[in-house]
């Protein structure tokens, strides 16, 4: 079935770092993909999404490429925050599914320090 | 966030109770979801509803039950409960099965001892 594979955790760095975080995925058809965020005590929120091949998303200065050839959609941010601290999920929406659901990675926790 | 909430937010019960989760939406979506976040596994989707009274199974879904009579309400069982249920539960809405990401409530973590 459809997955998503995200690079273990915690990732931590200081502020005004350089943020990766790899995600791939495996999936029939053309899947749509998203990042979403997870502050501490809170529910997810869409942090920005891609929906063809060679898009980018991009929101509050993270930015993601849809690569097809690579089955990846890795999150980057070129100068981190103590505020950016929180898990980042990736995840999928194909539609070869029959139906709209989305199926998450294990989640990355980002820990920012100043 | 503002057009979905969780209740109760925290709960502890013991083991073999029946527990029931409730998960409100004020946006009139047509689909609804209850994932359970675990250490390690992420999220994983127990069920979902694409209408009243229309529902379905995810992948983890042995030891719970859903029900959806109205609109905004769809509720989320544990017919007796186990230490294995401990988790954070989250509900997700969304308009429509096309690409807009799903809103989720804050969660509601429980405990079973």
């Amino acid at each position: 079935g459809d997955s998503v594979t995200q690079m273990e955790g915690p990732v931590t760095l200081s502020e005004e770092a350089f943020l990766t975080i790899n995600c791939t995925y495996t999936a029939t058809g053309y899947p749509s993909l998203f990042w979403y965020v997870q502050y501490p005590g809170e529910g997810l929120q869409l942090l920005l999404k891609a929906t063809k091949a060679d898009d980018k998303g991009s929101n509050k200065g993270f930015e993601a490429t849809y690569r097809k050839e690579t089955t990846s959609f890795h999150l980057e941010k070129g100068s981190v925050q103590v505020s950016d601290s929180a898990v980042y999920f990736c995840a999928l929406r194909s539609l070869n599914t029959g139906f709209q659901k989305l199926v998450f990675g294990t989640g990355t926790r980002l820990l920012v320090s100043p | 966030d503002a057009g979905i909430t969780q209740s109760p937010r925290h709960k502890v019960t013991e083991t073999g109770t029946p527990v029931t989760l409730r998960c409100h939406q004020t946006e009139n979506h047509r689909y609804m979801y209850w994932y359970r976040q675990d250490p390690g596994h992420g999220l994983r989707l127990i069920h979902y509803s694409y209408g009243v009274k229309d529902t379905d199974k995810g992948e983890v879904s042995d030891g719970y039950s859903v029900s959806r009579s109205k609109t905004e309400d769809f509720l989320l069982t544990l017919e007796s409960a186990t230490s294995s249920q401990t988790s954070v539960y989250f509900c997700a809405i969304s308009e429509l099965q096309g690409d807009y990401g799903y809103t989720f409530g804050s969660g509601t973590r429980l405990t079973v001892v």
